[in-house]
């Protein structure tokens, strides 16, 4: 079975500066991964994932990811944060025609502070 | 494009007592997902439709809980009796064919 492991529960910044939110998932076989986003008293949104081809995938609004196999990581980073990125964030897994069942990390709370 | 509904947004009720969230998902999405979030965790997948049917339930507690999903559409996910550890927030996700996942605002339960 597969999990995801974030590390660090809370992650505080202040505005401009950057920001890397950490995870790493454990599976014996090939995997998609994906970040979801879930600000306060809203549903998860998807902020960008990794199926397949570039190694590192960007979101519109200025999120990328590197899918690093060899260390099984799929870290977050912004290199400005603004204020409206205070949320939770949360990696998934999937494996590879396992019928898209996710399986999330515990979640990471970034506080973007003036 | 309209999103996935949840209703209610909010619920609380006594132990032993029971309840019923209902979702609608986007159209034309054939994938209907039922997760349950404890406060300081992640999702966690309690069943997963497809069309009407169910292609996963492993980790619902079958003795209390249940969902349906009728006409392959709309669906309903029930807590009969409520414990207080099924205070959580329930998510509805769905997916065209089994792809990416959209979430609905959720259904924060408080059991007493």
């Amino acid at each position: 079975a597969q999990s995801v492991t974030q590390l660090d529960s809370q992650v505080p910044v202040f505005e401009e500066a950057p920001v890397e939110l950490r995870c790493n998932y454990s599976s014996s076989v090939s995997v998609y991964l994906f970040w979801y986003v879930q600000y306060p008293n809203q549903g998860l949104q998807l902020l960008l994932k990794y199926l397949s081809g570039s190694t590192l995938v960007e979101s519109i609004n200025g999120f990328e990811a590197e899918f690093n196999k060899s260390q099984t990581s799929f870290h977050l980073r912004k290199p400005s944060v603004h204020i409206s990125d205070t949320a939770e964030y949360f990696c998934a897994v999937t494996v590879t025609g396992g019928g898209n069942k996710l399986t999330f990390g515990t979640g990471t709370q970034l506080k973007v502070e003036l | 494009e309209a999103g996935v509904a949840q209703s209610p947004r909010y619920k609380i009720i006594e132990k032993r007592q029971s309840v019923a969230f209902w979702c609608n998902p986007i159209s034309g999405h054939a994938t209907l997902y039922w997760y349950q979030q404890i406060l300081g965790q992640g999702p966690k997948l309690l069943i997963q439709f497809q069309n009407n049917g169910v292609v996963d339930d492993s980790q619902l507690p079958k003795d209390r809980f249940s969902a349906e999903r009728l006409k392959g559409v709309d669906s309903t996910l029930k807590i009969q009796p409520a414990k207080l550890e099924d205070s959580a927030v329930y998510l509805c996700a769905s997916s065209r064919r089994g792809d990416t996942q959209y979430f609905g605002p959720g259904t924060r339960l408080t059991v007493l």
